[in-house]
């Protein structure tokens, strides 16, 4: 069966901090796989999704980032973090176009 | 612009009602997912609709999707109080991107 990892599951950061997160797949090939934020009582904001290794489309011009260096590994980067970037980040992936998404647990960020 | 809107945003309703949530986007599509969020959580996916017509039902909950309307609907029937939480729809927007709505957050009073 296929299963999602998201970590950490809690994050605390300064202003002006890197960041990292980390989203691995399980028991599936060439998912597609996206990067959500959720900020506290909204909707979810697609940031990036991407269809293949080194392959990102990017829906958000921000100070983040996205890479794929491998088939099941999705990682969302910043090089400084803002307080604006505080939230619920979700990884998600899907088996093809016909298939809903799938959803890691999460990680909640905030920026201080 | 492509845009997924739901309404209402916000329902309080009373248990044993009948309601219903709507869900229109402005792109041609006919993959349309609805998931549930219960509070702190992650999502988890009740129903993939996935052609004009599609019905489909899983207990008290029952989605449709109308492709040429653009618009999708979740129907509540007989609500009970474990069915609080909020309820997005998404939509394939082609290219594998999946656009979602803002979400309608579900509250049933007693």
């Amino acid at each position: 069966s296929q299963t999602i990892h998201q970590w950490p599951a809690t994050l605390v950061q300064p202003v002006g901090s890197p960041l990292s997160l980390e989203c691995t797949v399980e028991g599936t090939s060439n998912p597609n796989l996206y990067w959500y934020r959720q900020a506290a009582g909204r909707g979810l904001q697609l940031l990036f999704y991407s269809v293949g290794i080194g392959q990102i489309s990017s829906e958000v011009p921000q100070n983040l980032s996205a890479s794929r260096p491998q088939d099941r590994q999705f990682i969302l980067s910043s090089k400084k973090l803002l307080l604006s970037d505080s939230g619920f980040y979700l990884c998600a992936w899907r088996r093809s176009p016909l298939s809903e998404a799938f959803f890691g647990q999460g990680t909640r960020l905030t920026v201080v | 612009e492509l845009k997924v809107e739901q309404n209402p945003l916000f329902l309080s309703m009373q248990e044993g009602k009948n309601y219903t949530i709507y869900c229109n986007y402005s792109t041609t599509s006919d993959r349309l997912y609805w998931y549930r969020q219960d509070p702190g959580k992650s999502l988890e996916s009740l129903f993939v609709l996935l052609s004009n017509g599609a019905v489909k039902q899983e207990g008290r909950l029952m989605a449709s999707l109308d492709t040429k309307a653009r618009l999708s609907t979740l129907h509540i029937t007989a609500a009970v109080h474990d069915l609080s939480a909020t309820y997005f729809c998404a939509v394939d927007m082609g290219a594998q991107k999946l656009v979602f709505g803002q979400g309608t957050r579900l509250t049933i009073n007693p």
